[in-house]
């Protein structure tokens, strides 16, 4: 079956500092690959996805490219502001009638002053 | 406004005593799901439904039921709650094609 791995959090950075949080997949097919963002209290956001290959998203600074090659969807934040401070999701979903999200663990992210 | 409502926000209940958690949406989207989530589980999905009158079980289905009578309501329902079912729920909608999911604020259950 298909699942997504990221990395262990709690992910603990000062302001300015870069962010790479790692994900990888495993997948029969050819998924849509999406990060999801989840601030204190509240639920998940749309971050940001990547629908095919080598196609890059991003938003409010945060990157990840589809890597077919290496099955893998990278989040990266080039200075992350305190205001970043959340849990982070990757997950993989199919085009299609039943579509559905399938979630990593999600990593938290602390941004410090 | 595009939102998915959940209510209630937080619930404790004790064990046996059936619950409804209500979910709607104002997209008028076809694609709705519930999910669970639970330390270092991440989000696991419970049930979920392509339209009305149409569901289905996701991961984790036992000990809970759901209905579509209406396209933007999505109740879920735990008819004889147990602890192990203490936990954090999310629905979601989306359209057919999932460009993009949208999340409930979430309900945090307790059984105790």
């Amino acid at each position: 079956g298909d699942s997504v791995t990221q990395m262990e959090g709690p992910v603990t950075l000062s302001e300015e500092a870069f962010l790479t949080i790692n994900c990888t997949y495993t997948a029969t097919g050819y998924p849509s690959l999406f990060w999801y963002v989840q601030y204190p209290g509240e639920g998940l956001q749309l971050l940001l996805k990547a629908t095919k290959a080598d196609d890059k998203g991003s938003n409010k600074g945060f990157e990840a490219t589809y890597r077919k090659e290496t099955t893998s969807f990278h989040l990266e934040k080039g200075s992350v502001q305190v205001s970043d401070s959340a849990v982070y999701f990757c997950a993989l979903s199919y085009t299609g009638t039943a579509s559905k999200l399938t979630f990593g663990t999600g990593t938290r992210l602390q941004v410090t002053l | 406004e595009a939102q998915v409502t959940q209510n209630p926000r937080y619930l404790i209940t004790v064990t046996g005593k059936k619950l409804t958690v209500t979910c709607s949406q104002n997209m008028n989207h076809e694609y709705m799901s519930w999910y669970r989530q639970d330390p270092g589980l991440g989000l696991r999905q419970i049930y979920y439904s392509m339209n009305v009158e149409v569901t289905d079980k996701g991961d984790v289905p036992e000990g809970y039921k759901v209905s579509r009578k209406e396209k933007r309501n999505f109740p879920l329902i735990l008819e004889s709650p147990s602890p192990n079912q203490t936990s954090l729920y999310f629905c979601a909608s989306s359209s057919r094609v999932p460009t993009e999911a949208f999340f409930g604020q979430g309900t945090r259950l307790t059984v105790v």
